[in-house]
């Protein structure tokens, strides 16, 4: 079956533009996730949301960093005015339950976001 | 807050060695612990994870990892690599109080096999 997928795998931003990465998850998975996974960083969630619900988990600069869900299998990771910072590998994952950390997360392959 | 140390940016080991990827982590409460593995191109994949119960838990492809409590530490282990194991390795870990989905990843090891 199709797993989670993202779009598209490789974006180029100039600085101060907002960009916008999808995630196609699994279908019937009802929490979505989406982390952000810098070189040598390690990966740090950036927000959740389960079934329409949308929990910001940021420790970003919340404003900048928004999520949309417009469709149970579908979410959209808006970054407004982004700056050279945010250049890193963008994961989208899901889960089949709403039982938190317990359920397995599946991720999709990134996005690998550079700004100039 | 948590946090995640795995040593070894990169582990070269041959083909048919045992291998020991090591990860220690930091919380002051009780916590879930995970390995997850990213084969080239692809996305993070579950490998195992420890919830509660038995400290000593095992992958359908040989892997396995301790949690051991009192040096804070899940380190993975396999007793005979193959080529196909050559994949980076992170370790994660999540807080289990307080309702918490947040996934603390370690930096990454990247593993490789030769032949």
């Amino acid at each position: 079956g199709a797993g989670v997928s993202q779009s598209p795998r490789y974006k180029v931003a100039k600085r101060g533009r907002d960009v916008a990465l999808r995630c196609d998850s699994i279908s019937g998975h009802v929490t979505l996730y989406w982390y952000r996974q810098t070189l040598g960083q390690g990966s740090e969630v950036l927000t959740y949301s389960q079934s329409d619900a949308q929990r910001d988990k940021s420790g970003r600069p919340s404003g900048r960093f928004s999520a949309e869900r417009p469709e149970r299998s579908v979410s959209t990771l808006k970054i407004q005015r982004t700056e050279q910072g945010d250049s890193a590998v963008y994961l989208c994952a899901s889960s089949l339950w709403d039982r938190g950390i317990t359920d397995t997360q599946y991720f999709g392959p990134g996005t690998r976001l550079t700004v100039l | 807050a948590q946090s995640v140390t795995q040593l070894d940016s990169q582990v070269p080991v041959f083909e048919e060695a045992p291998v020991e990827l090591r990860c220690n982590y930091s919380s002051s409460v009780s916590v879930y612990l995970f390995w997850y593995v990213q084969y080239p191109n692809q996305g993070l994949q579950l490998l195992l994870k420890y919830l509660s119960g038995s400290t000593l838990v095992e992958s359908i492809n040989g892997f396995e990892a301790e949690f051991n409590k009192s040096q804070t530490s899940f380190h993975l282990r396999k007793p005979s690599v193959h080529i196909s194991d050559t994949a980076e390795y992170f370790c994660a870990v999540s807080e289990s109080q307080g309702g918490s989905e947040k996934l603390v990843f370690g930096k990454g090891t990247k593993l490789t096999v030769n032949p």
